[in-house]
């Protein structure tokens, strides 16, 4: 257990579904973050939220929507999902002020597959 | 951010010290080296990170080039569970700096019996 909670660990969504991924976190950061990983693709950075207020949204297709109602909790809400959206979807958090910053802490991921 | 290089693959035995290079020769000086690994189907993990002094802890040793273009992540004693992709990434702290964050396809070690 990393201290980034994410559920569920595995999902398989038609493409008319609507679901949503969530990430908790007890570990006091005040960032949290969305990551997308297809196979044999690098870590995609999709949205960023500092203090709970969304500061980056790196181009991710509307399908794909966040909301962080709180430091501690982010959630992914998708709904008509492509099937080229299966993929690990992680949720990683981080302290990004103080004078010591160890970088982010993921949690386990979820895996999506789209029908 | 700066990129960075790995091997795409190593082997190590059991018991050895795995040496993973990396190279960040665009490396800027508010750019901090992390590394990370993944194991199968899990998140990241983070192992260390440095700015330009030698860093050691309970997973690791990270020795950083003195002109800072390159560094080596040494798992003294690579054990089957240390099986992962690890990865060198370069950023500077602080918000903001996550967009340019370059993450890789690192390097797949496997430690063999």
């Amino acid at each position: 257990e990393t201290g980034v909670t994410q559920t569920p660990r595995h999902l398989v969504m038609g493409m008319t579904n609507k679901k949503s991924l969530k990430c908790e976190q007890h570990l006091g950061h005040n960032a949290m973050y969305w990551y997308k990983q297809s196979a044999k693709k690098p870590l995609e950075l999709m949205f960023v939220y500092n203090f709970k207020e969304q500061t980056e949204n790196n181009s991710v297709p509307s399908r794909f929507s966040p909301e962080c109602p709180n430091s501690s909790h982010l959630f992914l809400h998708l709904h008509t999902l492509q099937p080229e959206d299966s993929a690990l979807y992680l949720c990683a958090s981080s302290q990004t002020t103080g004078p010591k910053n160890y970088g982010y802490t993921f949690g386990s991921g979820t895996r999506l597959t789209v029908v | 951010d700066a990129k960075t290089t790995q091997p795409p693959s190593m082997d190590c035995a059991e018991g050895r010290a795995a040496n993973l290079p990396c190279n960040h020769s665009t490396i800027s000086g508010n750019e901090y080296v992390y590394w990370y690994r993944q194991i199968h189907s899990q998140g990241p993990q983070y192992i260390i990170h440095g700015l330009k002094n030698n860093e050691t802890n309970e997973m690791a040793s990270l020795i950083i080039t003195e002109d800072r273009k390159s560094s080596t992540l040494i798992l003294p004693h690579a054990t089957l569970r240390d099986t992962a992709v690890y990865y060198c990434i370069v950023r500077a702290l602080g918000a903001g700096n996550n967009r340019k964050l370059i993450w890789g396809l690192g390097t797949s070690l496997a430690v063999n019996p």
